[in-house]
């Protein structure tokens, strides 16, 4: 069974800090990471994934996430985020070589002035 | 242009009663799933299709069931609504089932009320 945690249901921000949106899973075999950003009242986007090699993955707009086996993680950062970034971001779970993915609970990012 | 198309945006439905959502998707893909969000749950996982074919089923009750009648349709029908059936449901889409992409690409969504 795989489980992903997302610690933060809520992080705030100001536009032009850093933030990292952490994501812990639990999964015995190899598996697929990925993040999800969903503004609101829209359906979700990807932004990046994982699955082996450099576990420093770059995404779209900036973003970027870290792969850590040991610690069971693959937090999202990004250096300076933009009023545009406020939504949920969801991280994701697959197994190998499969495309069901399961979500955490989502970490809602405002971004305020 | 949307690539998934969901219809209907919106819908509510009096207990009881029977809904069917629409998906079509535009991409050509051949693998489809049916999320739901409700404001219980996260995103859960409920079916997968390939190439047709029901591959993945993770929802216990048998009011839902999806239908897909051409390749690039997969909808949901819903019968005897329930309260707990608000959600807004979510169709997405992948090349395929299987094979390193672990990328999903979604609809809108549809949010579905129950009186």
């Amino acid at each position: 069974t795989q489980t992903v945690s997302q610690s933060d249901a809520h992080v705030t921000v100001f536009e032009g800090d850093s933030v990292e949106l952490r994501c812990n899973y639990s999964y015995g075999g190899s598996i697929y990471l990925s993040w999800y950003i969903q503004h609101h009242g829209r359906g979700l986007q990807f932004l990046l994934k994982y699955y082996s090699g450099n576990p420093v993955v770059q995404g779209v707009n900036g973003f970027k996430a870290e792969f850590s086996k040991s610690d069971s993680s693959f937090h999202l950062r990004k250096a300076s985020v933009h009023w545009s970034d406020s939504a949920v971001y969801f991280c994701a779970v697959s197994a190998w070589n499969y495309n069901v993915l399961y979500f955490g609970s989502g970490t809602k990012l405002t971004v305020e002035p | 242009d949307p690539k998934i198309i969901q219809k209907p945006k919106y819908l509510v439905a009096v207990t009881g009663s029977e809904k069917i959502l629409i998906c079509e998707q535009y991409l050509g893909h051949n693998a489809m799933y049916w999320y739901r969000q409700s404001a219980k749950k996260p995103l859960e996982f409920m079916f997968s299709y390939s190439y047709q074919k029901l591959m993945d089923n993770q929802t216990a009750s048998s009011r839902f069931q999806p239908q897909s009648s051409k390749k690039n349709h997969l909808d949901l029908q819903i019968t005897a609504l329930k309260p707990d059936d608000s959600a807004t449901y979510f169709c997405a889409s992948s090349q395929e089932r299987g094979g390193n992409t672990g990328q999903l690409y979604f609809g809108e969504g549809s949010k579905l009320t129950v009186l």
